[in-house]
């Protein structure tokens, strides 16, 4: 059974930094893209970051362009984000999700981000 | 980037009626080289991740109810649901994946007339 598990969020204050972890389980983790979805409360879906299997390519959504990295550890199975210059806005419910060629096909539970003075 | 819009933003249909959710891309997401459309839903209740519904913007996920299907090519697609349940009852998403980034329409709340 495919498992993805995310933990790291919590509050921060504006301009700092957290790093999200997803534990993924059930599949060979080194073949997929992987990426990270995020929902602001009571908002939409907005893509924010992938990876590569290998993890040399990466890509951002431009809002976090140059604050945010995502990296992997094939080894561990683990997909990893680190937040910098944390603001209000990015505020959601982060979601680890497996890439496919059919999409998102399988979704974490999430991560809570609160970024609050 | 590819702006995705869905209509309508909310929706109520009385149970065992047909509901109907279209989305529409700014650009096309039909992949000329495979003739696939790149267009995916999702099916959001509250307090869970997104579920995928549909792919390749007709091809239903396994364990997918057949009542739930997908239409539609190139900018235009629509997601049917022929006879609502109450289970149905959620926020539904169309996102493409034809190029980076990819990016949902704004959803369409579904409830129980």
């Amino acid at each position: 059974e495919v498992q993805l598990v995310e933990s790291g969020g919590g509050l921060v204050q504006p301009g700092g930094s957290l790093r999200l972890s997803c534990a993924a389980s059930g599949f060979t983790f080194s073949s997929y893209w992987m990426s990270w979805v995020r929902q602001a409360p009571g908002k939409g879906l907005e893509w924010v970051a992938n990876i590569q299997q290998d993890g040399d390519e990466k890509y951002y959504v431009d809002s976090v362009k140059g604050r945010f990295t995502i990296s992997r550890d094939n080894a561990k199975n683990s997909l990893f984000l680190q937040m910098n210059s944390l603001r209000a806005e990015d505020t959601a419910v982060y979601y680890c999700a497996r890439a496919h060629s059919k999409g998102f096909d399988y979704w974490g539970q999430g991560t809570l981000v609160t970024v609050s003075s | 980037d590819i702006v995705m819009t869905q209509s309508p933003d909310s929706l109520a249909v009385s149970l065992g009626e047909r509901a109907t959710i279209n989305c529409k891309s700014s650009q096309s997401v039909l992949y000329s080289s495979n003739n696939k459309n790149y267009l995916a839903w999702y099916q959001q209740k509250p307090g869970q991740p997104p579920k995928l519904l549909i792919y390749w913007a007709s091809t239903r996920e396994s364990g997918v109810p057949d009542r739930l299907s997908g239409s539609g090519s190139g900018t235009d697609f629509t997601l049917t649901i022929s006879s609502l349940q109450a289970e149905d009852v959620a926020v539904y998403y169309c996102q493409h994946y034809y190029s980076t980034p990819p990016t949902f329409g704004q959803g369409t709340k579904l409830e129980i007339k």
